[in-house]
């Protein structure tokens, strides 16, 4: 069974700080990594979808990055603001499907 | 552009009855996957359709089923409710495979 693993579960940091959270996901049969952002109260909300080892993507202050040798994905957030605060998840596809086995989250709080 | 609508945001019902969802994906997706959320176990995957088939199923029982219609609105029906199945049920749309993208979910509580 497909396991996809978040750390840390949840992350206090005050405004203006820097942070990274990790993906860990079986390197084995690798289609695709996906984060998403879920604010309270709203849709989870795509950031990146990632194919490529090596790959790094960008958005904003917010950037992401794939191993898929070792399985495993950083999120990185610069100078993170109150409005950063939310769940973020990621996601790995069970083979060429829609069928995203997803983490638990990582659970952001930044503290103005 | 209008996003993945979900229909009813809230509801109530009591063990033994059944509910039906619905959700209308973004115009010209021709995928709609729903998923559960429950507290510790994050998003569980109930299954998808395409062009009105199934083409994945997640590992819950019987008692949830969906249908997809030619418009490619979907609705997911639970039969026979527990007081385990209240959760927020999301549903996404997507264009084939690739980014999801999600409605705001229906909360159903089971009492």
């Amino acid at each position: 069974i497909l396991n996809v693993e978040q750390s840390p579960q949840s992350l206090h940091v005050q405004e203006g700080d820097s942070t990274n959270f990790t993906c860990s996901f079986p390197s084995s049969n690798f289609y695709a990594l996906h984060w998403y952002r879920w604010e309270t109260a709203k849709s989870p909300e795509a950031l990146f979808v990632m194919t490529l080892n090596g790959d790094e993507k960008k958005k904003g202050r917010i950037s992401a990055t794939l191993n898929t040798k070792e399985g495993y994905s950083y999120l990185y957030i610069k100078g993170s603001q109150p409005e950063d605060s939310a769940t973020y998840l990621c996601a790995t596809p069970d083979g060429a499907t829609n069928k995203l086995i997803f983490g638990t989250g990582t659970l952001l709080a930044v503290q103005p | 552009k209008a996003g993945v609508t979900q229909t009813p945001r809230y509801l109530i019902k009591t063990r033994g009855q059944q509910v039906t969802l619905s959700c209308s994906p973004i115009s010209g997706h021709r995928s709609v996957s729903w998923y559960q959320q429950t507290p510790g176990q994050g998003l569980q995957f109930l299954f998808e359709y395409f062009s009105e088939t199934q083409r994945n199923k997640g590992n819950f029982p019987g008692r949830f089923s969906g249908r997809q219609f030619s418009n490619s609105r979907s609705e997911m029906n639970v039969s026979t409710l527990e007081l385990g199945d209240s959760a927020l049920y999301l549903c996404a749309s997507s264009r084939d495979t690739g980014e999801l993208f999600f409605g705001e979910g229906s909360r159903l509580t089971v009492l």
